[in-house]
């Protein structure tokens, strides 16, 4: 059975600074692997999707790796703003099943300005 | 294209009472999935339907929940006879074909609150 796992839990930083959230997984037989974020009462809004044949995948000041290996990803967050305040979701396709999501239970980020 | 919607935002039943949740998917899409998340845990997959099938209801409770996506219209769960564990947000999310590569969104959920 996948289980994923997020940490911290939350993470409270100043504005500008260069963050790092982590996801851990414990079945390596993935097929993707979705980062999302969740804003307080709303929905999730799809981040970056890593395929498990790739690496790494990067959109604007967010940068996504994967591992399988140990399984591993990180999500990097660059020069963050208040704006990037919400809690960030990361979720496994796999164990079997190409459309089961299974999801950690997030990181809460606070940037304060 | 407005994306999945779901209906209504917020829902309050008493306990004993039915509800019933709505998800329209994104145009196009003809795959639909169904999430609980319970209040401090993480997003639990409940079902995933395609047009009139029932393909995956391995997270549903066995008792009082079910879901359809009929021909015609959105997609429905229907929980009966609610107690306060329900209370949780609701979330649908569709996919223009099965699984994260084809577009996989998410609505903005159903928030359930069981009195």
């Amino acid at each position: 059975k996948q289980e994923v796992t997020q940490i911290p839990a939350a993470l409270s930083v100043p504005e500008g600074e260069n963050l790092v959230l982590n996801c851990s997984f414990t079945d390596s037989a993935i097929y993707n692997l979705q980062w999302f974020r969740q804003d307080p009462g709303k929905g999730l809004t799809s981040l970056l999707l890593i395929q498990s044949s790739q690496r790494e995948q990067t959109s604007g000041r967010l940068n996504a790796s994967l591992d399988k290996s140990s399984g591993r990803s990180t999500l990097y967050i660059a020069a963050s703003q208040p704006g990037d305040s919400a809690t960030y979701l990361c979720a496994i396709e796999g164990g079997g099943s190409n459309y089961k999501l299974t999801f950690g239970k997030g990181t809460l980020l606070t940037v304060n300005p | 294209n407005a994306g999945v919607m779901q209906n209504p935002r917020h829902l309050v039943r008493r306990r004993g009472q039915e509800a019933r949740l709505r998800c329209s998917p994104m145009k196009g899409h003809s795959h639909v999935y169904w999430y609980r998340q319970l209040p401090e845990e993480g997003l639990k997959f409940m079902v995933y339907l395609q047009k009139e099938n029932i393909i995956d209801e391995s997270g549903m409770p066995k008792e009082r929940f079910s879901a359809e996506f009929p021909k015609e219209g959105p997609s429905i769960l229907r929980i009966q006879q609610v107690v306060r564990g329900d209370s949780a947000a609701y979330f649908c999310a569709s996919s223009l074909n099965r699984g994260l590569n084809y577009g996989y969104t998410f609505g903005s959920g159903t928030r359930l609150t069981v009195v």
